[in-house]
């Protein structure tokens, strides 16, 4: 049972473009969210964060929004830059005893075209 | 850059030997984690730690161990190694204060079991 969701296994998008990668959780409890980002044969990469307390976050050409309600976060990448291609990871934390952890998603492929 | 390393970086081993993998920092964070990353599954926590000598298990900790006499130093070990241990292993910590949301990575060991 995912509890964290990304049902795009794959994003394609011409260079200079909006790219939106979407994620969705069912977890009620979580609390805090963030975006990584994973090229081959290297270890993913802390992107953006939000908190449950915000609905949107902004760093650069990355900004993520959070809609509580839906229980759906989406990461916007403006404009799309080749380098921009990669694994994206969405996860999610909530409070657990004594330590947080993150459950994650299957992650989404996006491909930058020039 | 948190510091991390992670030895070896590639191994190919035969099942039923026992395999130990390194993750070291450099930077005494408290919270260390253990993950195998494989096709179709993401991210999935194998073990992780809360200090020296405290560990706990995460959601695939059936045939690994962990280790964590030192600050800096994380053993995962695979006391008889499986196919089904083939996979990608990455080792990371948390800095953001004492609860740690924010994870960053290793390089990652690249292990197949034969």
């Amino acid at each position: 049972d995912q509890q964290v969701k990304q049902n795009s296994p794959s994003l394609s998008v011409q260079e200079g473009r909006i790219s939106i990668l979407n994620c969705d959780y069912t977890n009620s409890m979580f609390d805090y969210f963030l975006w990584y980002k994973k090229y081959p044969a290297e270890g993913p990469t802390f992107l953006i964060s939000i908190s449950s307390i915000k609905d949107k976050n902004e760093d650069g050409r990355f900004t993520v929004f959070l809609n509580k309600s839906a229980k759906h976060l989406s990461l916007h990448i403006v404009p799309s830059q080749p380098g921009d291609s990669a694994v994206y990871f969405c996860a999610a934390s909530a409070e657990a005893g004594n330590n947080r952890k993150l459950i994650w998603g299957l992650g989404t492929s996006l491909a930058v075209n020039p | 850059d948190a510091g991390i390393t992670q030895s070896p970086r590639h191994k190919v081993t035969e099942t039923g030997t026992p395999v130990t993998l390194r993750c070291h920092q450099t930077e005494n964070h408290r919270y260390m984690y253990w993950y195998r990353q494989d096709p179709g599954h993401g991210l999935r926590l194998i073990h992780y730690s809360y200090g020296v000598k405290d560990t706990d298990k995460g959601e695939v900790s059936d045939g690994y161990s962990v280790s964590r006499s030192k600050t800096e130093d994380f053993l995962l070990t695979l006391e008889s190694a499986t196919s089904s241990q083939t996979s990608v292993y990455f080792c990371a910590i948390s800095i953001g204060g004492a609860s740690g949301d924010e994870q960053y990575f290793g390089p990652g060991t690249r292990l197949t079991v034969t």
